[in-house]
């Protein structure tokens, strides 16, 4: 089974805090995705990456940065939380190749105050 | 641009069938999928279509037609646990994937 964490289940943070969501996989799969999810719009791309230190905008990439240090660990980094970026936050993975089908985390409800 | 329809809501019966419609315009196509999201839960995979034609995998089956940029999910035998968001994904050109709103399917006893 494929084994997707993230660091926390619900968050709250005050306008302007810098927050870090983190994702962990356990499968050594190459690709790694953050997505937003908000009612009555669907999955929105953030950032993805296709490999330790490389890193693509997705459709929405403003107000965030990410970071992959190591192949097992995708970070997504707000540098100034606003409360527009309250939404559930889904870490995805894709193992690579011709294997497109997309492994989520539990994700995290993050609310800015 | 790149869009894809499906109906926001879908009400059905436990035991019977239901069939929810995505119809997908991208820039290019590399597949269709299908994923199953339980309130307050991740998305989890369901099926993956690239070739025409229905596939099967109990209860569940998933169609497509290229030609059309249309698919279809068919649920049969409904359960209570079936209630659910039915979320549609294509495949661009880029092989990034293009995510529907979701259809919420309400099962009634």
């Amino acid at each position: 089974d494929v084994k997707v964490t993230q660091s926390s289940r619900y968050l709250v943070k005050r306008t302007g805090e810098k927050v870090f969501l983190e994702c962990v996989q356990d499968m050594d799969h190459e690709n790694m995705f953050w997505y937003r999810q908000d009612p009555g719009l669907g999955l929105r791309l953030i950032y993805f990456s296709y490999d330790v230190k490389m890193k693509e905008k997705g459709d929405i990439p403003e107000g965030y940065s990410v970071s992959r240090e190591k192949k097992e660990r995708f970070s997504l980094i707000l540098e100034s939380a606003s409360t527009n970026q309250t939404s559930m936050y889904l870490c995805a993975l894709a193992k690579g190749g011709d294997a497109y089908e997309q492994y989520f985390g539990p994700g995290t409800r993050l609310t800015v105050t | 641009g790149q869009n894809i329809d499906q109906p926001t809501e879908m009400t059905a019966t436990e035991g019977a069938i239901v069939q929810i419609n995505c119809t997908y315009q991208t820039s290019g196509f590399n597949g269709l999928f299908w994923y199953q999201q339980h309130a307050g839960e991740a998305p989890t995979f369901l099926s993956y279509n690239v070739l025409d034609g229905l596939e099967e995998k109990g209860r569940f089956s998933s169609f497509l037609s290229r030609s059309k940029g249309y698919s279809y999910l068919l649920l049969k035998e409904l359960q209570m646990k079936d209630s659910a968001s039915y979320l549609c994904a294509a495949l661009d050109s880029n092989y990034q994937l293009i995510w529907g709103a979701g259809t919420k399917l309400i099962i009634k006893p």
